[in-house]
This record gives structure tokens, sequence and C-alpha cells, in this order.
């Protein structure tokens, strides 16, 4: 299947630094990916909708300042937690579809391995 | 908006006995249905999946899962469960037709004794 990485798989960082987690498709381009937060002992919420060449879009209830969404290729979308409180502390997935939009295999989506944010 | 539900938060069982995780959603439209499984300390990974033609989808790992439309319900069930099946299991859906975001159900914990 398709493998979707995400780097760092874990970060540490004080209070109101900003932590970059970056999202790839390895062997496949994805015009679309999806962040998702997970936190300890509940499902997975999404966030935003990223999208190759235009803006990212946010969930009700997601700040879109604070968590800053760049779609900068086909291979690579990147998450910012911006001015990081303990509050932001959780696990961020990202996931993505195979495929080009309107094809079968784009309802399927792959998912990266995670990445723990804890916020001091 | 689409909603799922996963009633059994936790199931404890024993090894070799059969399992049935449910999973009812909330959508009158045409919709993609998804098992996926996380292991302890590991990533999401897919059992199975259903777009469309017969309901009852065989998966990964001796999984299958039976789409009753009548029901809007997709229930997981394995025979009998090893060990090594313990993990958190996730139904999720989105709306058939092209990608979009899946809605996740909250998470059934299973454990399997040894």
């Amino acid at each position: 299947g398709a493998v979707v990485s995400q780097h760092p798989s874990r970060v540490i960082c004080k209070s109101g630094t900003s932590v970059k987690i970056e999202c790839r498709s390895l062997d496949f381009q994805a015009t679309t990916m999806f962040w998702y937060r997970q936190f300890p002992k509940k499902s997975l919420m999404l966030m935003a909708t990223s999208n190759e060449g235009s803006k990212a879009t946010y969930e009700q209830g997601v700040e879109k300042d604070k968590f800053l969404i760049n779609h900068a290729s086909l291979t690579l979308s990147t998450l910012t937690v911006t001015s990081a409180h303990p509050e932001d502390s959780s696990f961020y997935i990202c996931s993505a579809p195979p495929g080009l939009a309107g094809s079968f295999s784009y309802n399927e989506q792959f998912f990266g391995p995670g990445t723990r944010l804890t916020v001091l | 908006a689409q909603s799922v539900s996963q009633h059994n938060h936790h199931v404890i069982l024993s090894e070799a006995a059969s399992l049935e995780l449910g999973c009812n959603y909330s959508y009158g439209g045409t919709v993609n249905l998804f098992w996926y499984v996380q292991y302890p300390g590991q990533h999401l990974q897919l059992l199975l999946k259903y777009f469309s033609g017969d309901p009852l989808v065989k998966g990964i790992k001796g999984f299958e899962a039976e789409f009753i439309k009548s029901k809007f319900s997709f229930n997981l069930r394995k025979p009998s469960v090893q060990w090594s099946d313990t993990a958190e299991y996730f139904c999720a859906v989105n709306e058939g037709g092209s990608a979009r975001q899946l809605t996740f159900g909250s998470g059934t914990q299973l454990t399997v004794l040894p």
C-alpha cells in the first residue's frame, strides 16, 4: 500500500515556541492531505484539510492562525503549531488519499505514524 | 453532518472467542465504510473497507464486516481472536463518490487474554 511518513515522530517544546510537523506521501502524489488530532483514549478529530496550491480548510473550532498548514508540494504538507501551549499537547496524525480526485482510489486514505507533541 | 457510533468502548475476550464490534453511522447518502486498527504504539492500519458491491467484506488477519444499509451498520467480526488482536479499533465513514475527510467513531479497545 501507499506510504505516508511524518516527521518528527516525537517533539517536546517549551510553551510559547512554534513546532513544525511534516507529512509526506512517499510513493504517490497527494493533492489533498488531512490533519487529525488524537487525544489519549479518544478518537481522531479532523482538524483541517490541506490542499496543494490553495488554502487549507479548517474544521469548526480549529484556530487557523494557531495551526498553520502549508501544502508545499504534491508530496508534502506541514502543520505548524504556533505559540504552543500545554493544552496543544496531543498526537497529531496526517493522512492522504492516493490517486486523483474523482478516481476510485481517492476514496481511501493512508495514515502517517503520527507525531507526539508535548508542550512543557 | 455524519456521525459514527461505536457502542463498545472496551471489550475483553479470551483467545479463540468470537468477536463482534458494533458500528452505526448516520448519513442518508452513499457512504464508504472503513475499519482501522491501531496496535499499541503504532499507526492506524486499514483492516477492511466497503465502497460498493457485496456487503460482506473480508479484510486482513481474518476480519470481516457486513454492511447492512437498512440498519446503517457496519459491524466488524472475527470468528476466533488471538492475543495479538489486542488493539484499538476504529470505524470510519466518508461520503461516497469522492474523497472526503473521514469521520471516526470513538474507538473500541479490544483486550484479548491469553
